[in-house]
Order: C-alpha cells, then sequence, then structure tokens
C-alpha cells in the first residue's frame, strides 16, 4: 500500500519561498506522475503540477514562473518550490500519485497546511 | 473561477439518490473519457470514488456511478446515506495550457 506523507514549514513569510517535500513509502517512484494539488482554506481543489518520474515536469500556467518540481530517487521523494509567495497561496498543499497507465490520483498525502503570514 | 462547473451545493434525504453535474468544454470533459470523481470529508484528503467517467476503484461501494454526455459529466449517489455528507470534486484531462483541471466542487447535505 502506498503512503504518501508531506512535510515543510507550517508558515512562510510574503515574498519568500514555500518548500515541501512528499515522502513515498512502500511504492516506487518510477511510471508514475508526481503532483502537487492545493486547496486554499473552504475553497476548491488546484492543480499545481507533477514531475514524472524521469524527471519531466509541467506545471499549472498561473504559477508555472514562480514553480519548481523536483524528485530524489535516493530518498523516494518529490519536492515543491513556490516563490515570493503571497496571502494568496495560503492553503492546504497535497502530494499524490498518477500512475503513467492511469488518468487519476488514486493515493494522497493527508495534506499540510501552509500560511502566508508575516 | 474553476474549469470545471459544479452546482456548489445539492441535498437529499437518506435512502434517495441525487446527482451531481460537471459541465466542461470539449477541450476536457467533451472529448476526453478521463474524468474521474473525489469525495472530501471535512479535515480530510480527497478520496478517489470513480474514474474514467464510470468506473468505481475497489472498495468503493456501488452507489457511486458516472455518467458523461457531451461536455457534462455526472455523479450519481443512490440509496444516500449520512456517511455521504461531504465535498465531491470532479476533475478531466485538459488539452488547454493546464493539463489537469478541477470544479469548483459540490457540498452534499444528507437531510
Amino acid at each position: 500500500q502506498v503512503q504518501l506523507q508531506e512535510s515543510g514549514p507550517g508558515r512562510v513569510r510574503p515574498s519568500e519561498t514555500l518548500s515541501l517535500t512528499c515522502t513515498v513509502s512502500d511504492g516506487s517512484l518510477s511510471n508514475n506522475y508526481w503532483t502537487w494539488i492545493r486547496q486554499p482554506p473552504g475553497k476548491g481543489l488546484e492543480f499545481i503540477g507533477y514531475i514524472y518520474s524521469t524527471g519531466s515536469t509541467n506545471s499549472n500556467p498561473s504559477l508555472k514562473s514562480r514553480v519548481t518540481i523536483s524528485l530524489d530517487t535516493s530518498k523516494n521523494q518529490f519536492s515543491l518550490n513556490l516563490r515570493s509567495v503571497t496571502a494568496a497561496d495560503t492553503a492546504v498543499y497535497y502530494c499524490a500519485r498518477m500512475s503513467d497507465s492511469t488518468w487519476y490520483w488514486d493515493y494522497w498525502g493527508q495534506g499540510t497546511l501552509v500560511t502566508v503570514s508575516s | 473561477q474553476s474549469a470545471l462547473t459544479q452546482p456548489a451545493s445539492v441535498s437529499g434525504s437518506p435512502g434517495q439518490s441525487i446527482t451531481i453535474s460537471c459541465t466542461g468544454t470539449s477541450s476536457d470533459v467533451g472529448n476526453y473519457d478521463y474524468v474521474s470523481w473525489y469525495q472530501q470529508h471535512p479535515g480530510k484528503a480527497p478520496k478517489l470514488i470513480i474514474y474514467d467517467v464510470n468506473n468505481r476503484p475497489s472498495g468503493v461501494s456501488d452507489r457511486f456511478s458516472g455518467s458523461k454526455s457531451g461536455n457534462t459529466a455526472s455523479l450519481i449517489i443512490s440509496g444516500l446515506q449520512a456517511g455521504d455528507e461531504a465535498d465531491y470534486y470532479c476533475s478531466s484531462y485538459s488539452s488547454t495550457s493546464t493539463p489537469w483541471v478541477f470544479g469548483g466542487g459540490t457540498k452534499l447535505t444528507v437531510l
């Protein structure tokens, strides 16, 4: 049973960089799209971006200039960096898995709330 | 503004059936059978309940079903139970600049 766990600071100051890591347990990073999705308080889900197991990435155009997603196969982790954050980036951030033979996210982390505040 | 349009809320009594719609365009729902539905209870992560328009993952009740017509997908929940009270989100593959889009979510209230 694949398990995903987000980790990172719960608070980030405006204009700084939000950095989160997702650790994947009991599963290989291979042949999967490792995805970041966020949910502002009381609002809906928003696709941030993904990294494929080969390292190729794709992200939401609305965030693309500020987003970097990377993979660390030695640690079975993938990470999100979101630069120049504002209060609008306050959200629960989820990591999730999409197999490259499917078109849906079947495993999700529990989510981590990141608040942008000084 | 979400790319896919869902009603903000729906309600039904125990035992009844409800339908939640998810309207997109020919760039997403209308042209691809890659519509999935997620159930989210308060404070919890979304859970996959329908994939590829009308398929249920193992372990999901057969009271949940999906369909699609044109640019609109639908989630049908029959035999409503108290535990079905949650937020429901649709998602679709998209051929536009972002590969995956979500609906704004629908809050289901079981009366």
